[in-house]
């Protein structure tokens, strides 16, 4: 089945780190995505992981991946009030001809000052 | 590079009129999609094109939503008639091909209120 699960809410300090997770079922998912939603915007994409790789970095975000579990983590280094959104998680699975992205409902950060 | 554009940014209407939305891709990108997100959800795939061909709209409510896109760039989506349950922000997207890995790239949004 296709489904994406991520916790509701997080609070961390600014300056401390914040891990998001996620966890999905389909095996058959090839990339794995972040994405921010601040509010009254659309979806701005963070960064993504292929599924034979167990880590990326970039910058301050890094994403974890294990595929055993199909769990997924995105780490936020020295998270600042900026970083304050709803972060979605999405799996993309293949289909008949093309791919298609199965998103969670979403993690909302408040970064305290 | 202009991002992906939408209008309107939001629409009150009463149930059982109809509405309609607009989209305009990145450009050069081949593959639009139509996404609802319902308060408090992740966005949910509606509809699917490449070019100007329906690649999945499997979870279309065919019986009042329609979607067309012009000449494989600009996008309509319409609903008729409005339901309550139809209150939600309207995402579209764009992505360069319909590959795998290839990102979408997400507009602002139309926010619908259906009274």
């Amino acid at each position: 089945g296709e489904d994406v699960e991520q916790s509701l809410f997080l609070s961390v300090r600014e300056g401390d780190s914040s891990v998001i997770n996620c966890t999905y079922t389909d095996s058959s998912s090839t990339y794995l995505y972040w994405y921010k939603q601040e509010p009254g915007a659309g979806l701005q994409l963070l960064t993504y992981i292929f599924s034979n790789m167990d880590m990326k970095q970039d910058q301050r975000l890094t994403v974890l991946l294990n595929k055993k579990d199909k769990h997924l983590s995105l780490r936020i280094a020295d998270t600042q009030t900026g970083d304050s959104a709803i972060y979605f998680c999405a799996e993309s699975i293949p289909m008949d001809s093309s791919y298609k992205l199965i998103f969670g409902s979403g993690t909302r950060l408040l970064v305290r000052p | 590079e202009a991002g992906v554009a939408q209008s309107p940014r939001y629409k009150i209407i009463e149930k059982r009129q109809s509405v309609a939305f607009w989209c305009n891709p990145i450009s050069g990108h081949a593959t639009l999609y139509w996404y609802q997100q319902i308060l408090g959800q992740g966005p949910k795939l509606l509809i699917q094109f490449q070019n100007n061909g329906v690649v999945d709209d499997s979870q279309l409510p065919k019986d009042r939503f329609s979607a067309e896109r012009l000449k494989g760039v600009d996008s309509t989506l319409k609903i008729q008639p409005a339901k309550l349950e139809d209150s939600a922000v309207y995402l579209c997207a764009s992505s360069p091909r319909d590959g795998q890995g290839e990102p979408q790239y997400f507009g602002p949004g139309t926010r619908l209120l259906v009274l």
